[in-house]
């Protein structure tokens, strides 16, 4: 079936950097965008950006810029978001989406399980 | 970035029909679409486009548009309907936005 894995959870200190995958399969890996998502405990939903992993096209949210990159490897179709300069606030659940594009507006129609990313000294 | 606004939290009586709204400028030109998100777990893609329903979602969740606010419509509530629900739409710089979301209560 159709579906994105994402990697473990991770701990970083305060200015470090991490990497979460997210792995697809099920479906042609460069067909669709993907699209990074995190969500703070409690909190709402926050759109990151996204990437195109056939053109490797990236577009990121201006809170982010300078901070985010969006990858992937197609051999292994996987999809990776690094996020560096760590601070208390990135603390959330990291997810990855399958972008489906229509005219006039798109969707997030499959999602990755979530990656909880703690960020604490 | 443009804003999209949601109402904090509704409720609404099991088999009753509720309505939650989303409201922003970019929805004059995007069509919205709805996530619902239960405690623990990932969103899930309840409605999109004009208004359309991915395999497997019930036909109670119904979208609609009209100027700068997007609705969705549950008829007849279930109380596996409990939930958040966000909407998502794109803003003039062509990048993806949330609402605020809606937590819905069934009573």
């Amino acid at each position: 079936q159709v579906q994105l894995v994402q990697s473990g959870a991770e701990v970083k200190k305060p200015g470090a950097s991490v990497k979460v995958s997210c792995k697809a399969s099920g479906y042609t890996f460069t067909s669709y965008d993907i699209s990074w998502v995190r969500q703070a405990t409690g909190q709402g939903l926050e759109w990151m950006g996204w990437m195109n992993p056939s053109s490797d096209n990236t577009g990121y949210a201006q809170n982010f810029q300078g901070r985010v990159t969006m990858t992937r490897n197609t051999s292994i179709s996987t999809a990776y978001m690094e996020l560096s300069s760590l601070r208390s606030e990135d603390t959330a659940v990291y997810y990855c989406a399958r972008v489906i594009q229509l005219w006039g507006g798109d969707a997030f129609d499959i999602w990755g399980q979530g990656t909880m990313v703690t960020v604490s000294s | 970035s443009s804003e999209l606004t949601q109402d904090p939290a509704v409720s609404v009586a099991l088999g009753q029909t509720v309505r939650i709204t989303c409201q922003g400028d970019s929805l004059r030109s995007y069509y919205a679409s709805w996530y619902q998100q239960k405690p623990g777990q990932a969103p899930v893609l309840v409605v999109y486009g004009k208004n359309n329903r991915p395999s497997g979602i019930p036909d109670r969740f119904s979208g609609s548009s009209s100027g700068n606010t997007a609705s969705l419509t549950i008829t007849g509530a279930q109380a596996e309907d409990e939930a958040d629900y966000y909407c998502n739409s794109r803003d003039s710089s062509g990048n993806h936005v949330f609402g605020t979301g809606t937590k819905v209560t069934v009573l």
